[in-house]
């Protein structure tokens, strides 16, 4: 189990809004840390879509949107289209005992 | 343009062991932090360890702890993973990725990632 939980799995037609949430603990989101998120097109490496809970890399289409509350985030894609089908990952650092990056276990969004 | 360029995976034996390499170029590399994350076939990412800017402070999954050595030289913009004992469950692509700061925790974030070099660990 990942130390952040994420939907295995959204769906939505192209032109619509998704969300992903990203839910942690108080001693990772929740103890202040920011949240990241990346984008896995199919056979490719992990890119970085939002970084520091809602900010957008250059190139990043303004589609795509994050925020954050308590001991939560989410991510947002407004205007669906087919070329966003992929994984997406939710990063955020945990400040428990054994202190270290975590992810969320990814969720699979799929354009109908 | 920032490159990463994994290489020196393979098939190993369990027990056996196994050192990874990244190659870095288009930005200074000893001002910032550098990552492995790896991912199990069909599975989610899992980071692996992270390395200072100068090698001073170092992390590792308690997955990887004691087995794992990360390490890096700054000359030659080198990032490295000597896996030692390495078991089945190891089995995955490892990518090397720049960390956004020169420290390997706290507010840290990737980017970019490398392609990945895979680990097939079997007998």
């Amino acid at each position: 189990q990942s130390v952040l939980t994420q939907p295995p799995s959204v769906s939505g037609a192209p032109g619509q809004r998704v969300t992903i949430s990203c839910t942690g603990s108080s001693s990772n989101i929740g103890a202040g840390y920011d949240v990241h998120w990346y984008q896995q097109l199919p056979g490719t490496a992990p890119k970085l879509l939002i970084y520091g809970n809602s900010n957008r890399p250059s190139g990043v289409p303004d589609r795509f949107s994050g925020s954050k509350s308590g001991t939560s985030a989410s991510l947002a894609i407004t205007g669906l289209q087919a070329e966003d089908e992929a994984d997406y990952y939710c990063q955020s650092y945990d400040s428990s005992l054994s202190a270290h990056v975590v992810f969320g276990g990814g969720t699979k969004l799929t354009v109908l | 343009e920032v490159q990463l360029v994994e290489s020196g995976g393979g098939l190993v034996q369990p027990g056996r062991s196994l050192r990874l390499s990244c190659a870095a170029s288009g930005f200074t590399f000893d001002d910032y932090a550098m990552h492995w994350v790896r991912q199990a076939p069909g599975k989610g990412l899992e980071w692996v360890s992270g390395i200072s800017w100068n090698s001073g402070s170092i992390g590792y999954a308690d997955s990887v702890k004691g087995r794992f050595t990360i390490s890096r030289d700054n000359a030659k913009n080198s990032l490295y993973l000597q896996m030692n004992s390495l078991r089945a469950e190891d089995t995955a692509l490892y990518y090397c990725a720049k960390a956004n700061r020169s420290s390997w925790y706290d507010w840290v974030w990737f980017d970019p990632w490398g392609q990945g070099t895979l680990v097939t660990v079997s007998s």
